[in-house]
């Protein structure tokens, strides 16, 4: 099956700097990926849905120039945090749709601690 | 916007049992419905899915039911077994691969042994 992978598994940084989340379709090329994000005991909550090439596209609440999400290529979506802050902390996991099964697989998940 | 209810929000049963899970959704433009088990601290995983042309599903000891009239559809797990332990999560979307899946809140299973 498709192949979803996320680096890194989990970061701890400290309030103020910035994290960069990487999402990569292994095996497939995924012209759309989703960003999640999960608090502990929580659902999955949308924050951006990122197409290949262009702008991402945001869920409302969700602060575009906080969360900067890049999709340069077919296989590889980025989630950066800005200036982090400990209300950042959470399980951040993305998705990537493959095309011609009309289906997406998730990623295992990245842990963002921020001191 | 799609909206998805899901109960209960946890569920103990004797290994052995049936667990069932229920939802509901809001979008009747919806046509397709993924079950996702997700264990701590991993992404989620599908485990069934169901779209809206059809009525049932079955895979083993697990089976999906939908009725699309009155937007209700759940999960059935049978036989449960120690590693059924997990959350689930219902969802709702439109069968395509650029859809957003909305996800009810979870059901943490527990299962007794």
């Amino acid at each position: 099956g498709a192949v979803v992978s996320q680096h890194p598994s989990w970061v701890i940084c400290k309030s103020g700097t910035s994290v960069k989340i990487e999402c990569r379709s292994l095996d497939f090329q995924a012209t759309t990926m989703f960003w999640y994000r999960q608090f502990p005991k929580q659902s999955l909550m949308l924050m951006a849905t990122s197409n290949e090439g262009s702008k991402a596209t945001y869920e409302q609440g969700v602060e575009k120039d906080k969360f900067l999400i890049n999709h340069a290529s077919l296989t590889l979506s980025t989630l950066t945090v800005t200036s982090a802050h400990p209300e950042d902390s959470s399980f951040y996991i993305c998705s990537a749709g493959v095309l011609a099964a009309n289906e997406q697989f998730f990623g295992p998940g990245t842990r963002l601690t921020v001191l | 916007g799609e909206n998805v209810e899901q109960h209960p929000s946890t569920l103990s049963v004797q290994e052995g049992d049936s667990a069932v899970i229920k939802c509901t959704y809001s979008d009747s433009a919806s046509n397709y419905f993924p079950w996702y088990k997700q264990e701590l601290g991993k992404g989620p995983q599908l485990i069934i899915d169901i779209r809206s042309n059809v009525g049932e599903k079955k895979d083993q000891r697990i089976a999906v039911t939908l009725n699309k009239t009155a937007k209700h559809f759940s999960l059935h797990i049978t036989e449960t077994q120690p590693e059924d332990s997990a959350v689930y999560f219902c969802a709702a979307t439109t069968y395509s691969s650029a859809s957003k899946i909305i996800f009810g809140s979870g059901t943490r299973l527990s299962i007794r042994p």
